[in-house]
């Protein structure tokens, strides 16, 4: 199967700081990516969706101000928390989608990044 | 009602049991149906990828899909400790753009004790 790798695994920050996290397709150009954010024993909450060189696409609920997505390149997409804070904490997941064949039907989760925010 | 529903467990079996997951949807234009595992605080990983109806099996594992009753079934013999994670079950349906974009369900906790 493809790869997707998401950096860094695990992040503390201070209430107020931004964060950043990265998503990369290692084997395959990703055409759409998700960002998911998962809370203990719960399932995977969508985010957004972004499609390379175009703006995100933001679930109800989710601040776009606060939550920013750059997918610049077919490879990869960031997340950055602006200003967060403690109910930031979570887990959050990447996932791609490529383009031909089984490849833009199926989606490939990066690893995660669990943020705590303190 | 929720586009996809799944029980979220958990599910408590013995080892060697065979164990059968379970999903329903609403939505009749999903195409793509897929099984994905997660271990605690890691990201899912693909177990079972099916289109349309039908049985697929890969190992110890049987996907089954009725697209007629929108149900769909996962399905783990010889259950093994390792086994122990949760399954969400996925499905997909081409977007206006184009893309097939997952829905997931909220996963099942399963937990295979020795």
């Amino acid at each position: 199967g493809a790869v997707v790798s998401q950096h860094p695994s695990r992040v503390i920050c201070k209430s107020g700081t931004s964060v950043k996290i990265e998503c990369r397709s290692l084997d395959f150009q990703a055409t759409t990516m998700f960002w998911y954010r998962q809370f203990p024993k719960q399932s995977l909450m969508l985010m957004a969706t972004s499609n390379e060189g175009s703006k995100a696409t933001y679930e109800q609920g989710v601040e776009k101000d606060k939550f920013l997505i750059n997918h610049a390149s077919l490879t990869l997409s960031t997340l950055t928390v602006t200003s967060a804070h403690p109910e930031d904490s979570s887990f959050y997941i990447c996932s791609a989608i490529g383009s031909g064949g089984r490849r833009n039907t199926e989606a490939f989760f990066g690893q995660g990044t669990r943020l705590t925010v303190v | 009602q929720k586009e996809v529903e799944q029980d979220p467990g958990p599910l408590s079996v013995p080892e060697g049991a065979i164990v059968s997951l379970n999903c329903t949807y609403s939505n009749s234009a999903f195409q793509y149906f897929m099984w994905y595992r997660q271990y605690s605080r890691k990201g899912p990983e693909l177990l079972m990828y099916t289109y349309s109806s039908g049985n697929k099996e890969d190992g110890r594992f049987t996907a089954q899909v009725d697209k007629s009753s929108k149900y769909i079934s996962l399905f783990i013999r010889d259950s093994q400790p390792s086994d122990s994670a949760t399954y969400l079950c996925a499905m997909s349906a081409p977007s206006s753009g184009g893309s097939y974009i997952p829905t997931f369900g909220r996963g099942t906790s399963l937990i295979v004790h020795p």
